[in-house]
């Protein structure tokens, strides 16, 4: 079973759409999570840590769902400049506090 | 600002050649990171280094070695580049302590003909 996994999409949305994206994580003891973006050819981007309380940035909100081992992205009010990748990634603990583990990427195009 | 830079954003390289991929940051990190990230496959860890001179093997170490001579630098070393080994490869770094995220250089891309 992966650490990390998410669905690949794509999801096309119209602009000013809401669209969210889960994250399943396999280790339950993990204590760290975040969101990259991603664009074409270019290297991850942080977007937000995911603290266990959730959190918002402007239009974009994170939750953790400790119990069900989840977390998501919402994005509210989606703008053409939100078209990327948006990768989860949990960091281990114990043995492995120094691995990070990254889902393989949502895909997001949001058309005019 | 973090700054990650790694040393080249292309290279081109012949089957059978040694190759360093160099990695600098100029936040005072402690843990450094490489990974390669291909279609499909997502980012996979080659090999990381939690301080200077201290290294360990992640997912996928076969063909590489690294170097972490100094705390802001460290170089991956392909020993005999293969075309398999042909991917855009990411350096990251972060401080040692907490949950901290990582941030990554602006990648490699690597073509072994």
């Amino acid at each position: 079973r992966k650490e990390v996994e998410q669905d690949p999409g794509p999801f096309n949305v119209p602009e000013g759409a809401t669209v969210a994206f889960n994250c399943t994580y396999s280790n339950s003891a993990s204590q760290s999570f975040f969101w990259y973006r991603q664009d074409c050819r270019k290297e991850p981007k942080l977007l937000m840590s995911v603290y266990s309380s959730g959190n918002e940035d402007g239009r974009f909100t994170a939750q953790l769902n400790r119990a069900s081992q989840y977390i998501s992205l919402l994005i509210r009010d989606s703008k053409l400049s939100d078209s990327a990748t948006y990768l989860c990634v949990v960091r281990g603990e114990g043995n492995t506090g120094n691995q990070f583990y990254f889902g393989t990427g949502t895909s997001l195009t949001v058309i005019p | 600002d973090v700054k990650v830079t790694q040393s080249s954003r292309y290279l081109v390289k012949r089957t059978g050649e040694k190759v360093f991929l160099e990695c600098v940051q100029d936040m005072d990190h402690e843990n450094m990171f490489w990974y390669r990230q291909d279609p499909g496959l997502g980012l996979r860890l080659i090999y990381f280094s939690y301080d200077v001179k201290m290294k360990e093997k992640g997912d996928i170490p076969e063909g590489y070695s690294v170097s972490r001579e100094k705390k802001e630098r460290f170089s991956l070393i392909l020993e005999s580049a293969s075309t398999n080994q042909t991917s855009m490869y990411l350096c990251a770094s972060r401080p040692g302590q907490g949950g901290q995220p990582q941030h990554f250089g602006d990648g490699t891309r690597l073509s072994i003909l």
